[in-house]
């Protein structure tokens, strides 16, 4: 059974400051890999996708990798802004399956 | 394109209610996803469809629930005899190809 692991739960940083966020998962025969933004109380917003055959993509100040092999994924946020702050949330695609496998999320605070 | 709509937005209701939550997808997309999200925990697949055909389905959905998408368009969530720990955000999402666009969920308190 997939299973997606978040670290850290929660993240607080200054205003400008780069940052990584990361995301794991135990079955490396994934189709693709996404990362979501979640605001308060709202739906998802898609932010990048990786296909398996990826190993990195690339929006704006966003930049997420992909090392299926030893299933890892990071997201990179660059000089990150208040307005960054966010639930952002880590889902596979599994092979044969058209569901995602989420993990918990990663609770983001960029402090003015 | 005005993106995938869910309505209504908030449903609280009494327990032993019956309740139904509706999705408008993207006019193009042919593949609809419904989701439930708890607090504090990432979505859980609840089912799938192409066009009308509902092609997969989570244990999560129990005899309780069923979904529809008549004529492959719009699609509806029933659940029946509402328990507590059916409280929770409903979310549905659509996609053509590669990525999912979603809604912005139905929030649902069973009192």
């Amino acid at each position: 059974k997939q299973e997606v692991t978040q670290i850290p739960a929660a993240l607080s940083v200054p205003e400008g400051e780069n940052l990584v966020l990361n995301c794991s998962f135990t079955d490396s025969a994934i189709y693709n890999l996404q990362w979501f933004r979640q605001d308060p109380g709202k739906g998802l917003t898609s932010l990048l996708l990786i296909q398996s055959s990826q190993r990195e993509q690339t929006s704006g100040r966003l930049n997420a990798s992909l090392d299926k092999s030893s299933g890892r994924s990071t997201l990179y946020i660059a000089a990150s802004q208040p307005g960054d702050s966010a639930t952002y949330l880590c889902a596979v695609n599994q092979g044969g399956s058209e569901k995602l496998v989420f993990g918990k999320g990663t609770k983001l605070t960029v402090n003015p | 394109d005005t993106g995938v709509s869910q309505n209504p937005r908030h449903k609280i209701t009494k327990r032993g209610q019956n309740v139904t939550f509706r999705c408008d997808p993207i006019s193009e997309h042919n593949r609809l996803y419904w989701y439930r999200q708890t607090l504090g925990q990432g979505p859980e697949f609840l089912t799938y469809f192409q066009n009308e055909a509902q092609l997969e389905k989570s244990r999560l959905l129990s005899d309780r629930f069923s979904a529809e998408r008549p004529k492959g368009s719009f699609s509806t969530l029933e659940i029946q005899r509402t328990e507590q720990g059916d409280s929770a955000m409903y979310l549905c999402a659509s996609s053509r190809a590669l990525g999912y666009t979603f809604g912005s969920g139905t929030r649902l308190t069973v009192v």
